[in-house]
């Protein structure tokens, strides 16, 4: 069965840092892969997706994500961060090969925290 | 185009009593797909409907229960609620049910006294 791992709970980053939020994963065939971003009382908004092709993966809001194979991750990262991009995150993993569990699993999310 | 749509957005019930949360999804989208959000478990996945069928489900007990309309409208019933029910419900929809990317609503924040 698939899985999802955000280790960080919190990260932390000062205002035009860049910022990394980290995802690993466990899938049997090939994984879809998705970050979400979550603001207080909001529902959760798509950033980004990985189907096939760039390893590098652009989205909204000048995020882009980093896909590992051979490390199994899928890290969020912005080079330049606002206090505005304080919020929820949330990865998500997807086997579409996986017969009858092809179900999206989500992290556990990891709160970014970004200090003026 | 309009958003995932979900009612009611606030909702307070009693300890064994019911409850159903309705689902419109963006025009065009066939596929729902309900979720839990809650501190302590995280986002956990509750079912997925696709053309009406039921095609994933989550480990939640036969409490919880879904179904999905003609017009890809979709509900999801809690029945003989419990305190732990209290979370965020959450509905998400897609065009196809092949990974393609998932648009959530705001969430139906219900709260079990």
């Amino acid at each position: 069965a698939q899985s999802v791992a955000q280790p960080e709970d919190q990260v932390n980053v000062a205002e035009g840092n860049p910022l990394t939020v980290k995802c690993t994963y466990s899938v049997s065939g090939n994984p879809y892969l998705f970050w979400y971003v979550q603001y207080p009382n909001r529902g959760l908004q798509f950033l980004l997706k990985y189907i096939t092709g760039d390893n590098l993966v652009k989205g909204s809001y000048g995020f882009e994500a980093d896909f590992n194979k051979s490390q199994t991750s899928f890290h969020l990262k912005k080079p330049s961060a606002l206090v505005s991009d304080s919020a929820l995150y949330f990865c998500a993993v997807r086997d579409i090969w996986a017969v009858r569990d092809d179900k999206i699993i989500f992290g556990k999310g990891t709160r970014l925290h970004i200090l003026p | 185009k309009a958003g995932v749509t979900q009612t009611p957005r606030y909702l307070i019930k009693t300890r064994g009593q019911q409850v159903t949360l309705s689902c419109s999804p963006i025009s065009g989208h066939r596929s729902v797909s309900w979720y839990q959000q809650t501190p302590g478990q995280g986002l956990q996945f509750l079912f997925e409907y696709f053309s009406e069928t039921q095609r994933n489900k989550g480990n939640f007990p036969g409490r919880f229960s879904g179904r999905q309309f003609s017009n890809s409208r979709s509900e999801m019933n809690v029945s003989t609620l419990e305190l732990g029910d209290s979370a965020l419900y959450l509905c998400a929809s897609s065009w196809s049910d092949l990974g393609e990317t998932q648009y959530f609503g705001p969430g139906t924040r219900l709260l079990v006294l």
